[in-house]
């Protein structure tokens, strides 16, 4: 079944002790990307990557970091978690775009964490 | 950044068609009009997308008139399983195709 998984789905944890969230897909995609979703703000990208160890800042990169070295991972790092990252994380993949106009992202199951 | 507006939320009815029209009045020409659907907790789903006239699947019908600067989501006899928020975005071809979601509309689709 194609998806996109993360892990993982639930996590409470206290300020400042490191996490990581992971993301991996199976569609062989190119395109994958990270997104936090808060009441009131929507959803809002954090940081995409356009191909293995390609990456950029989305619009609210600060207090995150990725990495991708392998075409299915795409995680996800908090070095020093702050109680505003508390949120909802998403994360997406989708296929390149060579020779389309679009192609459509799927989404992840979420990550809710709580940051104490 | 083409800026989408789609109303807050509408209530419905099972067996109802539902239509969500959103405007998009600085849409660009290469940009596309897409789709997504959320439930509660769970990520955002593509439904449809488009770039002009009108395209239907088994789920939605998207109709987009000639000056591309509105598009009006359809969803045909709707169930109680419909009720979720409907976004609808621009996706900017400059941008590399990023999605830019704004506030959605909540669809609750009564009994």
């Amino acid at each position: 079944e194609a998806q996109v998984t993360q892990n993982p789905r639930y996590l409470i944890t206290v300020t400042g002790k490191k996490l990581t969230v992971t993301c991996s897909q199976n569609m062989n995609h190119e395109y994958m990307s990270w997104y936090r979703q808060d009441p009131g703000l929507g959803l809002r990208q954090i940081y995409y990557s356009m191909n293995v160890e390609v990456t950029d800042k989305g619009d609210v990169p600060e207090g995150y970091k990725v990495s991708r070295k392998e075409k299915r991972n795409f995680p996800l790092i908090l070095e020093s978690p702050s109680p505003n990252q508390t949120s909802l994380y998403f994360c997406a993949s989708r296929d390149g775009l060579a020779g389309k106009d679009y192609n459509e992202q799927f989404f992840g199951p979420g990550t809710r964490l709580t940051v104490l | 950044l083409a800026k989408t507006t789609q109303p807050i939320s509408m209530d419905s009815y099972e067996g109802q068609e539902v239509n969500i029209t959103c405007s998009h009045n600085n849409i660009a020409t290469n940009d596309y009009i897409t789709w997504y659907q959320q439930f509660p907790s769970q990520g955002p789903r593509f439904i449809i997308q488009g770039y002009k006239t009108k395209v239907t699947n088994e789920v939605a019908s998207l109709f987009i008139p000639a000056d591309r600067k509105s598009s009006t989501l359809s969803l045909p006899r709707v169930s109680l399983s419909d009720t979720a928020v409907y976004y609808c975005l621009v996706v900017e071809k400059a941008a590399g195709n990023k999605l830019t979601f704004g506030g959605g509309t909540r669809v609750l689709v009564k009994p």
